[in-house]
Order: structure tokens, then sequence, then C-alpha cells
């Protein structure tokens, strides 16, 4: 069965940092492309970023430059670091199996809440 | 890239069909038949249901129907069940390695 889990969400101050972390089963991450996606409260879907099958990583022009994405494939883990935290990144954080391209996001974690507030 | 422009809302009674639009540009819509759907209800992660403009994953019932001309796309939901009532997305290919989400329709069954 497969499974993503995000964790690693919680409150931050403005300017701080946070690593989700999208723990998966059922596929392996380092043979598929991955995309994170999230969504505001009582917004819509934002794309944020999507790391290729060979390592290629690209990002919304709204986080680029202060997030990161990486990949620990002896944990079959997905991460994503982000620093320069403001309010507006206030979101819950999808991950999801996929790319921006091809595939179609087919699999999605159930999300990790960031709040970025003072 | 600006997100893609779906109506907020859109209702039908049980048994009705209802077409859902997503609008978009040659950079996104109208230049790649990279669209997809998703299903989002409330608590929950979005679900996919439709992929490269008219493809069902295997699972989604085949009152998901899609389509696309031109710069517009769209979601066909045919013989309306109350399950149907959720939030839709769209999303598309938007060049550069980018994808571009719609902003969403909440559908209501009546």
């Amino acid at each position: 069965e497969v499974q993503l889990v995000e964790t690693g969400g919680g409150l931050i101050q403005p300017g701080g940092s946070l690593r989700l972390s999208c723990a998966v089963s059922g596929f392996t991450v380092s043979s598929n492309f991955m995309t994170w996606v999230r969504q505001a409260p009582g917004k819509g879907l934002e794309w944020v970023s999507v790391v290729y099958s060979n390592g290629n990583t690209y990002y919304a022009d709204s986080v680029k430059g202060r997030f990161t994405v990486s990949r620990d494939n002896s944990k079959n883990t997905l991460y994503l670091q982000m620093d320069s935290l403001r309010a507006e990144d206030t979101a819950l954080y999808y991950c999801a199996r996929g790319g921006a391209i091809f595939p179609p996001l087919d699999y999605w974690g159930q999300g990790a809440l960031v709040t970025v507030s003072s | 890239q600006s997100a893609l422009t779906q109506p907020p809302s859109a209702s039908g009674s049980p048994g009705q069909s209802v077409t859902i639009s997503c609008t978009g540009t040659s950079s996104d819509i109208g230049g790649y038949n990279y669209v997809s759907w998703y299903q989002q209800h409330p608590g929950s992660g979005p679900k996919l249901i439709i992929y490269e403009v008219t493809k069902r994953p295997s699972g989604v019932p085949d009152r998901f129907s899609g389509s696309k001309s031109g710069n517009t796309a769209s979601l066909t939901v045919s013989g309306l069940q109350a399950e149907d009532e959720a939030d839709y997305y769209c999303s598309s290919y938007g060049g550069s390695n980018n994808l571009v989400f719609g902003g969403g329709t909440k559908l209501t069954v009546l």
C-alpha cells in the first residue's frame, strides 16, 4: 500500500526555519518525481517545488532561494527545508508523487501545517 | 506564473450533470495537453481524477470526464451523486518546469 506521511510542521516565527519530512512507503522516492504543494487556510492549491528522479529541482518564484528540496534514499524520505519564513508561507504542506509535466500527482500525503507568526 | 481561473462555485441536483471550467493561457493550458483535475473533500488531501486532459486513473468512475478547447479545460461530472460534493482543482504544466493550479471550485449537490 502506498503511503506518504508528512511531519515537521508547527508554529515558527517570521524569519525562522523549519524542515518538513515526507516518509514514503510503497514506492521508491529516488526513482520517482516528487512534488510539494501547499494550501493556505481556506485557499486553493499552490505548487511549491518538484524534484525529478535525476535529482534536478525546481521551485516556484515565491519560494525560490528560501526553500530547498532533498531526499534521503536510505530512509525513502523527501524533505523540504524552509528558511527565511514569512507569514504568507503559512499553509498546509502536501507531498505528492508526480511531476510538473508528467506523471500527474497520483498519490498525496495528508499534509503538515506550518504557521508562521510572531 | 498566474493561477488558472475557475468559477468559485458550481451546483447541481442528484442525477444532473455539471461542468466546471478552467481558463488559462497559451503558455499553460493552451500550450500543453497536461491538464489534471483533483477532487478534495474537507479535511482530506487532493485526489487525482483526470490527467492528460481526458484520462481517468483506475478506480475513478466514468461519470467524471475532461476536455479542452483552446486555453480552457473543462471537467464534467455526470449523474451527480451526494459524494461528489467537494472542491475541485485544475492544474496545468506552465512551462519551465512549473506547475500551475486553478483557484478551486466548490461543487454543491443540491
